[in-house]
């Protein structure tokens, strides 16, 4: 069974400071997808990034980067320079490739709260 | 581009009732799935729906249904709502498979008294 556990229930921050957000996660599978997706206060959910499990490649997308590892399941998340409009509920999720087997498991989510 | 429209944003029922929620996805879009959210289990999925088809499904009991129309169009449906039903109804919406960028909609706010 997949499982994805985001340990920091919730992080406060002061604006500008880097902060890191954890995903581990577990599969039986070799092939699979992680992602990120933020829900800020307004309830929608935002999709940040899509990571197959044979590209361990770092990606850097302005002030977010993300780092997976698969030695440690894990796939982290940071923001660099914080703001106020990063404020929000920050969820890892984890999918099978396998046919019928396409479904997003959701960590438990990590709310982050930038203080200006 | 709209983004994905759910309707109703809120709904109250009683417990025994049964409710319909209804989901239309950016143009283009062929998979539609849905999700739960309440504060206790957090997100779960519930099932999926691409060409009409159902192809992949959550752990949820019978009571949860869902369909898809020609249109990509999609409607869930809950029967004999139990008080646990309260939750956030999320719809997400992508090209071909869950497994790719997902755009959500607001979500249909659901309160079973």
């Amino acid at each position: 069974a997949q499982k994805v556990t985001q340990a920091q229930t919730e992080i406060s921050v002061v604006e500008k400071e880097d902060v890191t957000l954890d995903c581990v996660y577990e599969t039986r599978d070799t092939t699979y997808y992680l992602f990120w997706y933020k829900q800020p206060p307004s309830g929608e959910l935002v999709f940040l990034i899509r990571r197959n499990s044979f590209d361990e490649q770092n990606e850097i997308s302005g002030r977010y980067s993300w780092n997976f590892q698969k030695s440690t399941s894990s796939f982290n998340f940071t923001i660099t320079a914080s703001q106020v409009v990063d404020s929000a509920v920050y969820f890892c999720a984890l999918s099978e490739a396998n046919f019928g087997n396409e479904k997003l498991t959701f960590g438990t989510g990590t709310r982050l709260t930038i203080i200006p | 581009k709209a983004g994905v429209t759910q309707t109703p944003r809120y709904l109250i029922k009683t417990r025994g009732q049964q409710v319909t929620l209804s989901c239309s996805p950016i143009s283009g879009h062929r998979s539609v799935s849905w999700y739960q959210q309440t504060p206790g289990q957090g997100l779960q999925f519930l099932f999926e729906y691409f060409s009409e088809t159902q192809r992949n499904k959550g752990n949820f009991p019978g009571r949860f249904s869902g369909r898809q129309f020609s249109n990509s169009r999609s409607e869930m449906n809950v029967s004999t709502l139990e008080l646990g039903d309260s939750a956030l109804y999320l719809c997400a919406s992508s090209f071909n498979s869950p497994n790719y960028e997902q755009y959500f909609g607001p979500g249909t706010r659901l309160t079973v008294t």
